[in-house]
């Protein structure tokens, strides 16, 4: 069974750009889970979509935001990118019923300049 | 406020020894705990997890101990292999069926030198 992908691996933008990174789940995981993770704040909680709604919310500000299609592949998007948004962001999906057992794709690194 | 921490940064072990990763929490509500495994350039790999119910899972060389009193966790590694050298997270879920959220500890870097 295929495991999680994420595209693209690596993005650099400029600041005050838009950003849209993708996720696709293993096949028959409707979870779709988004972190962050920084050097300095670890891996942090963006947002969970399940069954294309957002269930979970971390305390990230508006600028980052997520979907989730009907076939449970997800994206999120930053807007207004700033030099502190510059992280390796990671999706991670899960079976229904078993939401704590999360299954992370290889990350996308995200550079701001 | 960091709900999981693991106050140790980095370990090194000898192959062959036992390797031991601590990880405390503060919040009583977490009812799943997880560890993964993380190479650099990859992301995170599911090594075991254990419910709040039981105080101990084990799944060939990793053993996790649950001390819901002392809220610790922590996982045990027998014997270690070189391949073992990674960066190991604890994780913890509230509501662990049905939610996706979980709260990671900052690592701990594991050196298993030959």
């Amino acid at each position: 069974k295929a495991g999680v992908t994420q595209t693209p691996r690596y993005l650099i933008k400029t600041r005050g750009q838009q950003v849209t990174l993708s996720c696709s789940p293993i096949s028959g995981h409707r979870s779709v889970s988004w972190y962050q993770q920084t050097p300095g704040q670890g891996l942090q909680f963006l947002f969970e979509y399940f069954s294309e709604t957002q269930r979970n919310k971390g305390n990230f500000p508006g600028r980052f935001s997520g979907r989730q299609f009907s076939n449970s592949r997800s994206e999120m998007n930053v807007s207004t990118l700033e030099l502190g948004d510059s992280a390796l962001y990671l999706c991670a999906s899960s079976k229904q019923g078993e939401a704590y057992e999360q299954y992370f794709g290889p990350g996308t690194r995200l550079t701001v300049t | 406020d960091q709900q999981v921490k693991q106050n140790s940064p980095s370990l090194s072990v000898q192959e062959g020894r036992i390797s031991i990763l601590n990880c405390d929490y503060t919040n009583s509500m977490f009812d799943y705990f997880l560890w993964y495994k993380k190479y650099p350039a990859e992301g995170p790999t599911f090594l075991i997890s254990i419910s709040s119910i039981k105080d101990k899972n084990e799944d060939g060389r990793f053993t996790v101990f649950l001390n819901k009193s002392a809220k610790h966790l922590s996982l045990h590694i027998v014997p270690s292999q070189p391949g073992d050298s990674a960066v190991y997270f604890c994780a913890a879920s509230v509501g662990s069926s049905n939610t996706g959220k979980l709260i990671f500890g900052q690592g701990t870097t594991l050196q298993v030198k030959p």
